[in-house]
Formats: structure tokens, sequence, C-alpha cells
């Protein structure tokens, strides 16, 4: 069965420095998300992705965020100068069709900032 | 804005008893609801989703899902817990109005007593 997949599974940083955490979508799959989930709180949207741009963003999703499909394959999210408190679980989910279909979501990446 | 409030964080069920979690959404606007489940080290799956065909919604595993709107409540039961049912359970809703991104619950750990 196809699967969204991620990686590295985690990533060690200090505080200041890039990061690009890579997720391969599923091949036929049109839309494109990150969520993140900071120890103990909820899953939280952060930007959907469409045709090479940005849908929608939240108010996370500030200047140091940025998204990218360099290829037919990879969905990058880059955190330009990272904080202590972008220290969370970074999903990447896809979904063949915008609306109230599955998104399936990648096995995570953790992010430490230290 | 739309949101999901998930009563209850653990849930300790014995082996062949009923599984019940709840999930109350708050929704302007006709909801899209679902229930995700996540086993340690892997991402998101879905387990069942309701997009306004049946109320009764039925998802792998052996659970179902129920939605009544003069509640504003989507809870997610099994008849007999398995041990294998341990893991996390997230409610989520979306909605036209927020481009169908999801907004998660806060989750419930299940544990399943041999």
């Amino acid at each position: 069965e196809p699967e969204v997949t991620q990686t590295p599974s985690h990533q060690v940083t200090q505080m200041g420095q890039e990061v690009i955490l890579r997720c391969v979508p599923i091949s036929n799959h049109l839309y494109f998300y990150w969520y993140r989930q900071i120890l103990g709180q909820k899953v939280e949207f952060l930007v959907s992705f469409y045709n090479n741009e940005i849908s929608e963003k939240s108010e996370i999703f500030d200047d140091q965020f940025s998204v990218e499909r360099p290829d037919g394959s990879n969905f990058t999210l880059k955190i330009r100068s990272t904080k202590l408190e972008d220290s969370a679980m970074y999903f990447c989910a896809s979904s063949e069709q915008a609306g109230p279909y599955e998104q399936y979501f990648g096995p995570g990446t953790r992010l430490t900032v230290t | 804005a739309q949101s999901v409030t998930q009563l209850g964080s653990h849930v300790s069920v014995s082996e062949g008893a009923l599984v019940l979690l709840r999930c109350n959404y708050s929704s302007s606007v006709p909801p899209y609801l679902f229930w995700y489940v996540q086993y340690p080290n892997q991402g998101l799956q879905l387990l069942l989703k309701y997009t306004s065909a049946a109320t009764l919604v039925k998802g792998i595993n052996g659970f179902e899902a129920e939605f009544k709107k003069s509640e504003t409540s989507f809870h997610l039961t099994k008849p007999s817990a398995h041990m294998s049912d341990a893991a996390e359970y997230f409610c989520a809703v979306s909605s036209l109005l927020d481009d169908y991104k999801l907004s998660f619950g806060a989750g419930t750990t299940v544990t399943v007593r041999a």
C-alpha cells in the first residue's frame, strides 16, 4: 500500500541553524500538508500546498518557515533559524483531492532544538 | 473557527470490554469529522470519517462512531477491546470554511488491561 515517508526520523539542531525536513507524498496525490505536535499538545496545522503554491497557512507559519516541492516527488519544510520552541514532531500529509478526503500522514520527524 | 474537544486524556479498559472515546465538536458550518489512531513511532492512520452521509460510520478494526448533531458529538466506540487497540486516538474536524485543514483534539491514550 502506498505511504507517505519522511526523513529524517529524528533531527537534532542548534538554535539559529537552518533545518530542512523532507517528505515524499503518495505519488498521485496533489495536496500536501505540514502539521506539527509539540510534546504534550495538540497536532496543529502549519500549511497546505497545491499546484506549487501555498493554499493556506496558520499563524505559526511565519517568515521563518517555507515549503517547496523541488521535484516531482519531494515536499520539504524549511525552518531558516530554529528556535527552542520549534522543537516538535512534524508530520507531513497528502491527499488525492481537496475536500473532506483522507489525509495520509507520514510517521513524522522529531525535531529537537538545543 | 472549528474545534474539537476530547474528554479524557487517558482511558484504561479491560480486554473484551467496551471502548468509548468522547469527542465534541464546534463548527459554524456542517463539519466533516475524523478519527485517527497513532501507534507508537508511527504516523496518524485514519480509522473512520463522517462526511454528511450516514450518521453511524463504521471504520477499520471494528471501530464505529455516531454523528449526533443535537449533541455536537462524534464519539468513537468498539464493543470489545483487543490488546492491539492500545494507542493514541485523535478526533479531528474540517470544513469548507477552513479549506479542509484538520483541527485536532488533544488526543486520548488507550491502554488495554489483560
